[in-house]
């Protein structure tokens, strides 16, 4: 059972555009948080929300995670290529779990060319 | 750099093959994990260690066998792998695993290939 869904799956856009990637579950989290994964690298850790509704800018990036605590999105303002790369988003299997059931979804591929 | 290093950062083996993958953080965290990162899977969890224990194994084959000797280091021991078992391995730390929100810093992982 997958149960964080990722859409899109992939996303090719031209540099300067903006986008919105979503994260969504049926099950309710204590925490979520978003990742960056490049080629050959393992993930970073870009945010973590823990209140429903609760936004949080990081430079040009903005994440939104659901009133409801089962969902987030990501957006993006003025795509650059740097920011290619693959989106994972992960949450706690259980509430007020600890990191041992963290749960990661299948990422959204994102390229954003010159 | 992550402060977490792994190697080899690519390996060919066959099916009767034993090789280990290394994993070293230089963060003073005390709690490691490993992960499985498949093409077509979400990354999965595969071993919790806090504080040199494990504390979590997630129905993994015993094919695949961890050891953890001090709260620096964490091993992947393999034997009789299975072609299904090529992966990325991706080894990450934290400060504990009691805090949800403690940040995870992952390792670039080893390209695991099994002929």
């Amino acid at each position: 059972t997958q149960l964080l869904e990722q859409s899109p799956q992939f996303l090719s856009i031209q540099e300067g555009e903006n986008l919105t990637v979503y994260c969504n579950s049926s099950s309710v989290f204590s925490s979520l948080q978003w990742y960056r994964q490049e080629p050959g690298e393992g993930p970073v850790l870009l945010v973590t929300v823990v209140t429903g509704g609760e936004v949080k800018k990081l430079k040009r990036l903005t994440f939104q995670f659901g009133d409801a605590r089962k969902d987030s999105s990501l957006h993006i303002t003025a795509a650059q290529p740097g920011d290619t790369g693959l989106y994972l988003c992960a949450a706690q299997r259980g509430y007020g779990g600890s990191q041992g059931n963290l749960i990661f979804g299948k990422g959204t591929k994102l390229s954003v060319k010159p | 750099e992550t402060g977490v290093t792994q190697t080899p950062r690519h390996l060919v083996m066959g099916m009767t093959n034993k090789k280990s993958l290394k994993c070293e953080q230089h963060l003073g965290h005390n709690a490691m994990y490993w992960y499985k990162q498949s093409a077509k899977k979400p990354l999965e969890l595969m071993f919790v260690y806090n504080f040199k224990e494990q504390t979590e194994n997630n129905s993994v084959p015993s094919r695949f066998s961890p050891e953890c000797p001090n709260s620096s280091h964490l091993f992947l021991h393999l034997h009789t792998l299975q072609p299904e078992d090529s992966a990325l391995y991706l080894c990450a730390s934290s400060q504990v695993t009691s805090r949800p929100t403690d940040t995870q810093y992952f390792g670039p992982g080893t390209r695991l290939t099994v002929l």
